[in-house]
């Protein structure tokens, strides 16, 4: 089964703790990105990545890190630094190649205890 | 700063219903226009898609117009179904240049559609 996988479907973070969200394709997308989701906000982008070893900042990427070391894969980390990370997190891949579709994950829900 | 503004928030119709969902833009630099839908818990689908030099694009029930003058853009849903109940994105997309801008998407807030049977 293709496509991109998300994981877990459901976070839960304490106060002060940082935690990773997953986000594995194999679709063979050269770019990647992260969304966080809230209602009524629409889709914000945190960071994004268009190769192996390069990412940059989108909107809203106070609090957030990633890394890109496999094309296959662009894991997001919620840092403490982040004061409400409750949100929706979406991934979204691109071929490179001038495709223009970007093709979401099914997302990871966050709450915070 | 909403480089998309997207209206309404929510809408209801009835079944055979025609809703309309309006963007308006700004930056004259957007080049490519996307809509997504989402269902509850999962993640946004492409839906239809146009690009500045068309004024309309039609697949199947769905329709987009496109006023470039106006920066303003719509989803037309033709004969609403209940299951077309979801979440709709517009987007924008910056023309890609030499910057890293390449391939990220603006979208607007979004607008609940809710069909009624």
């Amino acid at each position: 089964d293709g496509g991109i996988t998300q994981s877990p479907k459901y976070l839960f973070r304490k106060e002060g703790q940082n935690v990773t969200l997953s986000c594995e394709q194999n679709l063979n997308h050269d770019a990647m990105y992260w969304y966080r989701q809230d209602p009524g906000q629409g889709l914000r982008l945190i960071y994004y990545s268009q190769i192996v070893n390069d990412f940059q900042k989108g909107d809203i990427a106070e609090g957030y890190s990633v890394s890109r070391e496999k094309k296959e894969s662009f894991p997001l980390t919620v840092t403490s630094a982040q004061k409400n990370p409750t949100a929706f997190y979406l991934c979204a891949t691109k071929a490179g190649g001038g495709r223009e579709t970007q093709y979401f994950g099914p997302g990871t829900r966050l709450l915070v205890l | 700063q909403q480089q998309v503004k997207q209206s309404p928030q929510s809408l209801i119709v009835q079944k055979g219903g025609i809703p309309i969902i309006n963007c308006a833009y700004e930056n004259t630099a957007f080049d490519y226009f996307p809509w997504y839908q989402q269902f509850p818990g999962k993640g946004p689908a492409l839906l239809i898609a146009i690009r500045p030099d068309v004024s309309e694009k039609k697949e199947g029930r769905f329709t987009i117009s496109f006023n470039k003058s106006a920066k303003q853009f719509s989803l037309h849903i033709m004969d609403s179904q209940p299951g077309d109940s979801a979440t709709y994105f517009c987007a924008a997309r910056p023309t890609p240049d030499r910057g890293s801008t390449l391939g990220r998407l603006y979208f607007g807030r979004g607008t609940q559609l809710t069909v009624w049977p």
